[in-house]
């Protein structure tokens, strides 16, 4: 099993550039989440899923919109990228059930410029 | 909202033990998570509390009291690999959502 990947691992923009996350986990789990992390701030929820074709917002969910069209995937979209954005954003999954964790995917690293 | 509150930074030397408070203000709680995280990687899972009490794995054990908003992740005959942000989470609804404090840098050394 990969558990949980994300595409790309990089990327640069310009303000105002759109782009698109990926997301994928090959466990099956229910429920996955978008995050950022910035120095001193720690891990803040954008967006999160518990089911295909399901979304909510997070705690910082402003200027991103997401999608789960497969269970599998997760899409995080900026449609206009801001300098704000400059962040390392990492996607987790987690299995229905009290007792599970989060599993979190190798994070990208996105700078806007 | 959320408060997760935990230490910025502690040093420890190799073979010592290093005690990481965490004290949170979560509605609807229903367990709390300690994760490492080494430089430039991904958070990983290290321990789960749900109930008061202890819980032990390894070098690593995790104590929460439900009525304090207290828990402490315990790291025991510290190692040079186990210098890494440590992050506590707590989490809350039937969403499972995670709200993550800061993070605790400990620096192990020789």
């Amino acid at each position: 099993n990969a558990g949980v990947t994300q595409t790309p691992k990089f990327r640069v923009l310009k303000t105002g550039q759109s782009m698109t996350l990926l997301c994928a986990q090959d466990m099956n789990h229910e429920y996955m989440y978008w995050y950022r992390q910035d120095p001193g701030m720690g891990l803040r929820l954008i967006h999160y899923s518990v089911g295909e074709g399901t979304t909510a917002k997070g705690e910082v969910p402003d200027g991103y919109n997401v999608s789960r069209l497969k269970k599998q995937n997760f899409l995080l979209g900026l449609e206009s990228a801001a300098p704000s954005q400059t962040s390392v954003y990492f996607c987790a999954s987690t299995k229905l059930g009290r007792d599970n964790e989060q599993f979190f995917g190798p994070g990208t690293r996105l700078t806007v410029l | 909202g959320q408060n997760i509150d935990q230490p910025t930074e502690m040093t420890a030397t190799e073979g010592a033990i290093v005690q990481i408070n965490c004290t949170y203000q979560t509605s609807g709680f229903n367990g709390l998570f300690w994760y490492q995280q080494h430089a430039g990687e991904a958070p990983t899972f290290l321990s789960y509390n749900v109930l008061d009490g202890l819980e032990e794995k390894g070098r690593f054990s995790s104590f929460l009291s439900r009525s304090k908003g207290y828990s402490y992740l315990l790291l025991k005959e510290l190692q040079m690999k186990d210098s890494a942000s440590y992050l506590c989470a707590a989490r809350s609804g039937a969403d499972y959502k995670l709200s993550f404090g800061a993070g605790t840098t400990v620096t192990v050394r020789a």
